[in-house]
This record gives C-alpha cells, structure tokens and sequence, in this order.
C-alpha cells in the first residue's frame, strides 16, 4: 500500500524559514517523480515543485521560484520542501504528491497534507 | 501558463442523478487532462487521466471524455459519497502542471 507521509508544518513568522517532509512507503520512491502541492484555506489546489526520480528535473511553481527548494533523498524514501523567506500568502496545507507511471506530472497518491501557517 | 477553466462552480444535484462538469483549457493539452476528486478533510484522490481512463478502483459511473480544449467529467448516477469537489489539471505544458478551479458538486 502507498503511503505518503507529511511532516514539518506548523506556525511561523513571516520571512522566517520551515522543511517539510515526506516519508513515502509502499513503492520503488527512486522511480518516480514526487511534488509538493498546496492548498489555501478554503482555495483549491496549486502546484508547488516537482522533482523527477534521479533530481534531475526540477521545477518551480512563479509563485515560489527563488524561495523554496525541492529535494530528494532516495536511499531514504524522502521528499523535501525548503521553504526560505515565507510570506503571509504561503499559508496552506502542503501536500506531498507522486507522480504517476505513465507521466511523471499526475498524481497517482496524496498524502494528508501538512499545514504551514504564516504568521506574525 | 495555460489556464484551466472549471465550470460551474457549483453543481446541485439529487442523488441518482446524471452531473456532467466541465473543464476548458487556454489552449490545447492534447489528452493529458486528469480530474481529482476531493472531500472535505480529505486528500484529493485521482479519478481520471489521458481524459478519459479511470484510474485504479474508480467505479464505473465514472467518466471523462474531451481533448484539446475542451473536457468533461460525468457522473451517471450520483451516490451519497460523490459530494465533493472535483478538480481537473493539465499535464501536457509542464511546469507547472495547472488546476482549474474547482467545481463543488453539492446535494440538491
């Protein structure tokens, strides 16, 4: 079974910095593509980054290019979000999202997310 | 970016119903269109992609159509456990792999 497991959020001040995490279980983690995906308090889904299987391949969304950095470290079955200099507007529940087989750029399974709250 | 149009916004239905949602794109992404589906408190979980194939487990009543532009998510005969918002998202012009906005799918 594919689990996906979201740690890391919590309350922080504006301009300060957070790493979430995401434990993956169930599947071959070094053959997929993995992303962050957000969402707003009451607001829908947003791509945040997307990282492909060997780190070869990243991608930004606009409104985090320059701030935040994905990673990943496969021997652990671990994706990481770096998130430098938060603003009020990336208040969000952050979910950690696998790409699918047969495009790396769907999600096949979601984890429960973790919320990030950006706050003074 | 390509932007990604859901509508409407809000769909009421009775159960037993047909819903038919629909999905426009600012521009062509071929078949490479997947719907999500989302309940509150939950985790969005994927219903559909290449537009029309469902994804593993996903019932019958299930059904996407469409390509280029234009897309739709039918449900033939709503169940109590279909309320919920959907979501459809390109994946052909990647980054960033677009959502529209939503579309809720409430009882009516």
């Amino acid at each position: 079974e594919v689990q996906l497991v979201e740690s890391g959020g919590g309350l922080v001040q504006p301009g300060r910095s957070l790493r979430l995490s995401c434990a993956a279980s169930g599947f071959t983690f070094d053959d997929y593509a993995m992303h962050w995906v957000r969402q707003a308090p009451g607001k829908g889904l947003e791509w945040v980054s997307g990282i492909s299987w060997n780190s070869g391949s990243i991608g930004y969304a606009d409104s985090v290019k320059g701030r935040f950095t994905i990673s990943r470290d496969n021997a652990k079955n671990s994706l990481y979000l770096q998130m430098n200099s938060l603003r009020a507007e990336d208040t969000a529940l952050y979910y950690c999202a696998k790409g699918s087989s047969g495009s790396g750029y769907m999600f096949d399974y979601w984890g429960q997310g973790t919320l990030v709250t950006v706050s003074s | 970016e390509i932007v990604m149009t859901q509508s409407p916004a809000t769909l009421s239905v009775s159960p037993g119903e047909r819903a038919t949602l629909s999905c426009r794109a600012s521009q062509s992404v071929s078949s490479n269109l997947a719907w999500y589906q989302q309940k509150p408190g939950q985790a969005p979980r994927l219903l559909i992609y290449g537009a029309s194939t469902r994804a593993t487990g996903i019932p019958a009543r299930f059904s996407g159509s469409g390509s280029g532009t234009e897309f739709t998510l039918t449900i033939s005969s709503l169940q109590s456990e279909d309320f919920a918002v959907y979501y459809c998202q390109q994946y052909n012009n990647w980054p960033p792999g677009t959502f529209g906005g939503g579309t809720k799918v409430e009882i009516k």
